[in-house]
């Protein structure tokens, strides 16, 4: 079965330093990986997929096969930043189609 | 840009009655999905429905649950005898297809509390 592990429920970093939020994954075939992230009081709204291997809002994520990993890094914080991410895992298979979540790790950037 | 909608936001019963949680998923989606988070809790899969049917569904998602498009617009989540541990915050998702690329879109959740 598969899983997703955030082992973070909190950073708290200060506006200008790199964040990195941790991602890892247990699965046995090939999965699809995302970052969804939820601004306070909004929907989750999807932030990033290993895909598509682009940067969004300053955000990065690289897929790591061999450590099962797909972390998420930002250089430079900006408090605007501060929201609950979450890392989820989808197998790509007929109809089914279900994500699975992490645990979510809040960020908090402070001034 | 279209949205996933959701109704009610705040839903409040008692324990043993019945709850009916309505979704609009985007309009030329065929896809869709239910989760929910417990407070403190991961998101987890509830179901999933393609083409009238329901395509997978969790151990969570047992007899008391059933799912329905009834219109070519809505679609329900019912719950049909309430308990304590069924409050959660309940997301509706849609999406277009379920290939690779193709990303899931949330509503903004139901929460219900059940007393």
């Amino acid at each position: 079965a598969q899983r997703v592990t955030q082992p973070e429920k909190l950073l708290s970093v200060f506006k200008g330093a790199p964040v990195e939020l941790k991602c890892n994954y247990s699965y046995s075939g090939s999965p699809e990986l995302f970052w969804y992230v939820q601004y306070s009081r909004q929907r989750l709204q999807l932030l990033l997929r290993h895909i598509s291997r682009e940067s969004i809002k300053g955000f990065t994520a690289d897929l790591n096969k061999g450590e099962t990993s797909f972390h998420l890094k930002k250089p430079f914080a900006q408090e605007e930043d501060s929201a609950m991410y979450y890392c989820a895992l989808r197998m790509i298979k007929a109809a089914g189609n279900k994500l699975t979540f992490g645990g979510g790790t809040r960020v908090l950037v402070k001034p | 840009e279209p949205e996933v909608t959701q109704t009610p936001s705040h839903q409040v019963t008692q324990m043993g009655q019945e709850v009916i949680l309505r979704c609009v998923p985007i309009s030329n989606h065929l896809y869709f999905y239910w989760y929910r988070q417990i407070l403190g809790q991961k998101v987890e899969f509830l179901v999933s429905f393609y083409n009238n049917e329901i395509s997978e569904k969790s151990e969570i998602f047992d007899d008391q649950f059933s799912v329905e498009r009834p219109d070519g617009s809505n679609f329900t989540l019912k719950i049909r005898s309430t308990k304590l541990e069924d409050s959660a915050m309940y997301f509706c998702a849609s999406s277009e297809a379920w290939r690779e690329g193709y990303e899931q879109y949330f509503g903004p959740g139901t929460r219900l509390t059940v007393t």
